[in-house]
């Protein structure tokens, strides 16, 4: 079982560059979700999906955006990054109205 | 949801129980008390949960007080692999992998 597939693991990116990044999940889980995790910091919620078409914000969405087209995949798009936006995302699933969520292992991102 | 209250550290000997305390004072008759845990760089680890009866799995203990405001996670025999971030949350029923809120949780230390 595959779980929670993150790619790339790391990455580093200019000022101004873009990148997706990329979220796969075989368990058929409703929901979504991404997370940053900066140092010395709990995880933060990004952005959040309920199921195939629907997304929504959650405590810092500014400078992400996503979609969700299938039920398997949820990539977080950086349109513009930032050195804000240096940190390591977490991706996550799980089936609604339960909090055994499942995590992928990581990307660290850092722009420069 | 409950807001809930850890020591920021803990540590224990290789081979002893480990018990880690979750305060949960305002949790309510719905919410469920859910235990996560983070080795260093990996993303996050679903443990435990449950409502108001002890919960036992392959991983832990849950032990919750009968007033239900507060809770103990018990590794029966910890091992230098279970040195992590824990994490204590209280749920109510709706949502899902959204809904996870991480505090800072406990360092739990496991010395040889």
């Amino acid at each position: 079982n595959a779980g929670v597939t993150q790619t790339p693991k790391f990455q580093v990116l200019k000022t101004g560059q873009s990148m997706t990044l990329q979220c796969a999940q075989d368990m058929n889980h409703e929901y979504m979700s991404w997370y940053r995790q900066d140092p010395g910091m709990g995880l933060r919620l990004i952005h959040y999906s309920v199921g195939a078409g629907i997304t929504d914000q959650g405590e810092v969405p500014n400078g992400y955006n996503v979609s969700r087209s299938t039920t398997e995949d949820f990539p977080l798009r950086l349109l513009s990054a930032a050195p804000s936006q240096t940190s390591v995302y977490f991706c996550a699933s799980s089936y609604t109205g339960v909090y055994e969520a499942f995590f992928g292992q990581g990307t660290r991102l850092t722009v420069v | 949801d409950a807001k809930t209250t850890q020591p920021p550290s803990m540590d224990c000997a290789e081979g002893r129980a480990a018990n880690l305390p979750c305060n949960h004072s305002t949790i309510s008759g719905n919410e469920y008390v859910y235990w996560y845990r983070q080795i260093h760089s990996q993303g996050p680890q679903y443990i435990i949960h449950g409502l108001k009866n002890n919960e036992t799995n392959e991983m832990a203990s849950l032990i919750i007080t009968e007033d239900r405001k507060s809770s103990t996670l018990i590794l029966p025999h910890a091992t230098l692999r279970d040195t992590a971030v824990y994490y204590c949350i209280a749920l109510g029923e709706e949502g899902g992998s959204e809904k996870l809120v991480f505090g800072k949780g406990t360092k739990l230390t496991v010395n040889p």
